[in-house]
């Protein structure tokens, strides 16, 4: 069955950097857009960014714009969300989601982790 | 900046009938938006309910149905459960890559 599994998350200062992962399994990943969405403490979910299958085109929600980086490798079925200079209003936890547009040319999120936490603090 | 709009709580009796809307603060929500719903209890991760307005996802009840009433996406709860008290969340593709999600409505069922 498919399985995303985030980790990366912790405590951090603000202005740091920080990488989380998100590992997929059960599934070819190759073959499916993933995005990355977080939720505050007591707040909505939130998108955050998507990136094709192939890792070429991303985008981005105007609030990590500049400051949040998506990537994958294909060969470690991984997702990535690199964060940088970041502050106490990143603190959220931050999930991965499938999107199976491309085998099925319908947008949504289909499959969830279960999330990894990051807290900013100092 | 055109926002999605959700209630943000609503309230239903055990068996009866609930629709909770999604729309945008500026113009009409459409099949186009490919509108989505997630139902999410509070440390859990989020579950797909619907998607593309109204194809239900595998193991979702079919007490939950997704439309597009006038100018909005729904989703409407026939027969709610005491275990379908949850925060409900839509999502809209708004092109160029861009999904934004609605605000939520927190749903008690009593």
């Amino acid at each position: 069955q498919v399985q995303l599994v985030e980790s990366g998350g912790g405590v951090v200062q603000p202005g740091t950097s920080l990488r989380l992962s998100c590992a997929g399994s059960g599934f070819t990943f190759s073959s499916y857009v993933m995005h990355w969405v977080r939720q505050a403490p007591g707040r909505g979910l939130e998108w955050l960014t998507v990136i094709s299958e192939d890792g070429s085109l991303k985008y981005y929600t105007d609030s990590v714009k500049g400051r949040f980086t998506i990537s994958r490798d294909n060969s470690k079925n991984t997702l990535y969300l690199q964060m940088s200079s970041l502050r106490a209003e990143d603190t959220a936890v931050y999930y991965c989601a499938t999107d199976p547009v491309v085998p099925t040319g319908v947008r949504y999120f289909d499959h969830w982790g279960q999330g990894t936490l990051l807290t900013v603090s100092s | 900046q055109t926002v999605v709009t959700q209630e943000p709580s609503f309230s239903v009796s055990p068996g009866g009938t609930v629709t909770l809307t999604c729309g945008l603060t500026s113009g009409s929500v459409s099949s186009s938006y490919y509108p989505s719903w997630y139902q999410q209890t509070p440390g859990q991760a989020p579950r797909t309910l619907i998607s593309n307005t109204n194809t239900r996802s595998s193991g979702v009840p079919d007490r939950f149905s997704g439309s597009i009433l006038g100018n909005k996406a729904a989703l409407t709860i026939t027969g709610a459960q005491a275990d379908d008290e949850s925060d409900y969340y839509c999502v809209l593709y708004m092109g160029g890559g861009i999904r934004v999600f609605g605000g939520g409505t927190k749903l008690t069922v009593l």
